[in-house]
């Protein structure tokens, strides 16, 4: 079946840039959106498309995809960016909307 | 708007029922479906399924397929969630998501905790 690979974990050190993958067979033909989400707090959309942002999200995040693999760029890594990081896509056999298991960023 | 009701704990083997209600919008609006969400405790986000502005509903995987129902209210601009059969796996956090037409989750609500529990 379809599925999102995430790296369950990843670090920063403030100010730094990070990029976060996900990767998986329905990248080659759908985009992927990335999802912030810290502790106790519903997901938040931060990238969807080729690379747009919903108003209010700061241009330090941004997204790319090459063939079966999107990244989650963020730019100059702030604290408040410490938080879990899902990628979403679908599936264009299935129509299936799969999740990536997440990555904890953590800043250092 | 999305806000999240329902049952906190359930029996095993019961029916597990959360409703999501909407503001500043309404769900039959076109180019919009709307969706349920999980996140077991510790765990990360699963798709359950939605129903589109039209009515038509669409579910995820097998596991949970035989098991969800997903239904609107249009005179209360709510839309719900029946989960039948349900086990321990099934506690979680439900959550309500508007999905656009660019695949994008862009609103959601706070959630709500779902306990299966004796």
């Amino acid at each position: 079946s379809s599925e999102l690979a995430q790296d369950p974990a990843v670090s920063v050190a403030l100010g730094q840039t990070v990029r976060i993958t996900c990767q998986g067979d329905t990248l080659r033909s759908s985009y992927a959106s990335w999802y912030q989400q810290r502790p106790g707090q519903a997901p938040m959309l931060l990238i969807y498309g080729r690379n747009s942002r919903p108003s209010g999200i700061p241009d330090r995040f941004s997204g790319s995809t090459s063939g079966n693999t999107a990244s989650l760029t963020i730019t100059g890594a702030l604290a408040e960016d410490e938080a879990d990081y899902y990628c979403n896509s679908r599936d264009g056999t299935t129509n299936v909307m799969l999740f990536g298991g997440g990555t904890k960023l953590t800043v250092l | 708007q999305l806000q999240e009701s329902g049952s906190g704990l359930v029996k095993p083997s019961q029916t597990l029922s959360v409703t999501c209600a909407v503001s500043g919008g309404s769900i039959s609006s076109g180019g919009y479906s709307w969706n349920w969400i999980r996140q077991a405790p510790g765990k990360g986000l699963e798709w359950i399924g939605y129903i589109y502005h039209s009515g038509d509903t669409f579910y995820s995987n097998p596991s949970l397929k035989s098991r969800v129902n997903i239904s609107a209210d249009r005179s209360k601009n709510q839309f719900s969630l029946q989960l039948t059969s349900v086990t321990a796996a099934d506690t979680a956090i439900y959550y309500c998501a508007r999905l656009t037409s660019r695949d994008a989750f862009d609103i959601w609500g706070p959630g709500t905790m779902v306990t299966v529990s004796s």
